[in-house]
């Protein structure tokens, strides 16, 4: 089965300007999450979408940050404008559905450098 | 008390060794638990569900300590392919599939 997709692999930008990502989750998958892993920790849950619908979206930096889920499969993130401290991983997952048992598979990420 | 907190480490061991990290979180009302792994510069893959007291598979066992709210990671007979970073993730809340990870205990096999 195919994995989780993610693009671009790498970004570099520099402070101020916008930048988007785009995920494709596992055919099938209900459950789409965004996760923020800056250097040296774990990653951060920044938006959940079960279907097209948002499920949380509490650690979202909602005045740059925005993400939808439009037709309940990809998804795209985007920030305007970017700060340095925005520079990380962006990490793409989803599940089959919104349940604690379900296992989530990652996209490999974008990495994103905001100089 | 964070929600999630591991001990960053490293952790240095030589191939061949037992070695155990510990997780404690914060929300008494989590009923399942997970241990990922992440090679340097990949995405987090899932080692270990645990959902009970405890859960074992070949050279690894995760333990759950429900009253002193810890979970831990057991690794036997270490390998060089076991080096990576080991999240620890616990549910936020009382239903579905929101997540916290912990920041991770980075664990170096050596030969």
């Amino acid at each position: 089965e195919a994995g989780v997709a993610q693009s671009p692999r790498y970004k570099i930008i520099e402070k101020r300007q916008s930048v988007a990502f785009w995920c494709n989750p596992i055919s099938g998958h209900a459950t789409l999450y965004w996760y923020q892993q800056i250097l040296g920790q774990g990653p951060k849950l920044l938006i959940q979408f079960q279907n097209n619908g948002v499920v949380d979206d509490s650690q979202l930096p909602k005045d740059r940050f925005s993400a939808e889920r439009l037709k309940g499969v990809d998804s795209t993130l985007k920030i305007q404008p970017a700060k340095l401290e925005d520079s990380a991983v962006y990490l793409c997952a989803s599940s089959r559905r919104d349940s604690r048992r379900e296992k989530l598979f990652f996209g490999s990420g974008t990495q994103l450098s905001v100089l | 008390r964070k929600e999630v907190e591991q001990d960053p480490g490293p952790f240095n061991v030589p191939e061949g060794a037992t070695v155990a990290f510990n997780c404690t979180y914060s929300n008494s009302a989590s009923q399942s638990f997970f241990w990922y792994r992440q090679d340097c510069r990949k995405e987090p893959k899932l080692l270990m569900s645990v959902y009970s007291s405890g859960n074992e598979d070949g050279r690894f066992t995760a333990q759950l300590n429900r009253a002193s709210q810890y979970i831990s990671l057991l690794i036997r007979d270490s390998k060089l392919s076991d080096s990576a970073t080991y999240l620890c993730v616990v549910p936020r809340g009382n239903a579905g599939n929101m997540l916290t990870f912990g920041g991770g205990t980075r664990l170096m096999v050596k030969p």
